[in-house]
């Protein structure tokens, strides 16, 4: 498909594993956005990516959580040591022209 | 700091009739505002924007109204499908810094069209 997928779509992590979910953006698309949406709230910005580069990092909750998106492509968001408040939906979102953004359909992560 | 509220958690409407859907933020260096729709289980879906030197937009049975001086923005859903029911986020645009294109969302909306 065209579309931005995320993999795994769910995710159950025991309390301290470390977990890594994978973005696929459109392709050309050179802006890369992670947002973790907690139930019943609206998408909150993690961190965005212009190609290769991280530009901005400043939502991201604790030195825990890590992305990384080496060839400007593929996006990965890792969380280390998961704690139960890293229990959300994670979005990646990827955009071409700066005011639209195409979202996946998100990774469900549980830490029991 | 909600920067982008939106005070209705839900609305009930019946088929063909509009429905109205509310949005207000603090923030004055939003340079623009979308609206997304997002369905159980799937991603946020764009839907219509507006840039902040507009204030109104249309596309098909949907309109966008922006009222700066008041930092209030509505949508509007003319005639109301059993198929827009869904949950409706309003979303603003970070005008500056290095994140261009950062997007803040409320808290959602949930429509429900009856037929």
């Amino acid at each position: 498909g065209a579309g931005v997928s995320q993999s795994p779509r769910y995710k159950v992590a025991k309390r301290g594993q470390d977990v890594a979910l994978r973005c696929d953006p459109i392709s050309g698309h050179v802006s890369l956005f992670w947002y973790q949406q907690a139930l019943g709230q609206g998408p909150e910005f993690l961190t965005y990516f212009q190609n290769e580069a991280q530009l901005d990092k400043s939502g991201l909750p604790s030195d825990r959580f890590f992305a990384e998106r080496p060839e400007g492509s593929v996006s990965t968001l890792k969380i280390q040591r998961t704690q139960q408040e890293d229990s959300a939906v994670y979005l990646c979102a990827s955009s071409l022209r700066v005011h639209e953004q195409y979202f996946g359909p998100g990774t469900r992560l549980t830490v029991t | 700091d909600q920067q982008v509220k939106q005070n209705s958690p839900s609305l009930s409407v019946q088929e063909g009739r509009i429905s109205i859907l509310n949005c207000d933020y603090t923030n004055s260096m939003f340079d623009y505002f979308l609206w997304y729709k997002k369905y159980p289980a799937e991603g946020p879906t764009f839907l219509i924007s507006i840039s902040s030197i507009k204030d109104k937009n249309e596309d098909g049975r949907f309109t966008v109204f922006l009222n700066k001086s008041a930092k209030h923005l509505s949508l509007h859903i003319v005639p109301s499908q059993p198929g827009d029911s869904a949950v409706y986020f309003c979303a603003a645009r970070w005008a500056g810094g290095t994140s261009y294109g950062k997007l803040t969302f409320g808290q959602g909306t949930i429509l429900t069209v009856h037929p």
